[in-house]
C-alpha cells in the first residue's frame, strides 16, 4: 500500500550485526504492529505500538513509534540466523479493525 | 485451539472451479478478518466480522467471493469460478474484539490457494 512503506526491501547481514528496518506512514496511525513471517507460515506477532514515544523490546528485537506517530523503526541487535525472515509492519487507521501492511523486508542473515 | 486454524493449508483448483477456505478462530475472539497474499499485491485486506456480522466487505475483490461466520466461530470464503489471478495466500486472522485498538490480531497458517 503507498499509505505505508518499509524500507529496505530486503536486507542481508552477517551474523552478529545490529540492522534497521523503517516503516513510514503518509497519515498518524492509531497503532503500529511488527509481524515477523517465515516462508510458507503464517504471520507471528511480535509488537504494537500506540502512544508517540513509545518503545518496546522482546529479547533482541526493539520497536519504536516517532513522536508524530507516522513512522516506526524495528531494530535487531546481535542479529542470529533464527531472525530471518520477513517483517511486515501493519498499521492500525481506524482505532481498530483491518491493518493496512506495508509490503515487507526479507531478511537473511548470514552464519 | 490455541491459535487461529486454517483448511485445507494447500489447495489446486482448476480454473472455473469454485472453492472453500476455511477459518476456525481462537476461542473467545469476536473479531475475523481475511486476508490475501500475493506476490505482486502484497498482503491485502479482504473483509472482517464482528460476531456473524460482516461491516466491512471493501477489500473483497469481486462478487465472486464472498464469505460467512456463523456462531460466531467458524468463517468460510467462498470464491466462485475461480480465475488464475485469485492464486495466493488466503490468511485469517482474529481478534477478542474489533472496537478496540488495542486488540492485536493473530494470524493462521494461511491456505496457499493455486489456480491452473
Amino acid at each position: 500500500s503507498q499509505e505505508l512503506e518499509q524500507s529496505p526491501q530486503s536486507l542481508i547481514v552477517q551474523e552478529g550485526k545490529n540492522l534497521t528496518i523503517n516503516c513510514t506512514s503518509s497519515k498518524t496511525l492509531y497503532g503500529l504492529y511488527w509481524y515477523k513471517q517465515k516462508y510458507g507460515e503464517g504471520l507471528i506477532f511480535l509488537m504494537m505500538l500506540q502512544k508517540g514515544g513509545e518503545e518496546k523490546s522482546h529479547e533482541k528485537i526493539t520497536a519504536k513509534l516517532d513522536e508524530k506517530k507516522q513512522q516506526s523503526s524495528l531494530h535487531i541487535t546481535a542479529s542470529q540466523p533464527s531472525h530471518a525472515g520477513i517483517y511486515l509492519c501493519g498499521a492500525d487507521y481506524n482505532q481498530g479493525g483491518k491493518l493496512i501492511f506495508g509490503q515487507g523486508t526479507e531478511l537473511s542473515v548470514k552464519p | 485451539g490455541a491459535g487461529v486454524s486454517q483448511s485445507p493449508s494447500n489447495k489446486v483448483t482448476e480454473k472455473g472451479k469454485d472453492v472453500e477456505l476455511r477459518c476456525d478462530p481462537i476461542s473467545g475472539h469476536t473479531a475475523l478478518y481475511w486476508y490475501r497474499q500475493s506476490l505482486g499485491q502484497g498482503l491485502e485486506f479482504l473483509i472482517y466480522f464482528q460476531g456473524n456480522s460482516a461491516p466491512d466487505k471493501s477489500g473483497l475483490p469481486s462478487d465472486r467471493f464472498s464469505a460467512e461466520r456463523t456462531g460466531g466461530s467458524v468463517s468460510t470464503l467462498t470464491i466462485q469460478r475461480t480465475q488464475q489471478e485469485d492464486s495466493a495466500v488466503y490468511l485469517c486472522a482474529s481478534s477478542l474484539a474489533y472496537t478496540r485498538s488495542t486488540d492485536t490480531q493473530y494470524f493462521g497458517p494461511g491456505t496457499r490457494l493455486t489456480v491452473l
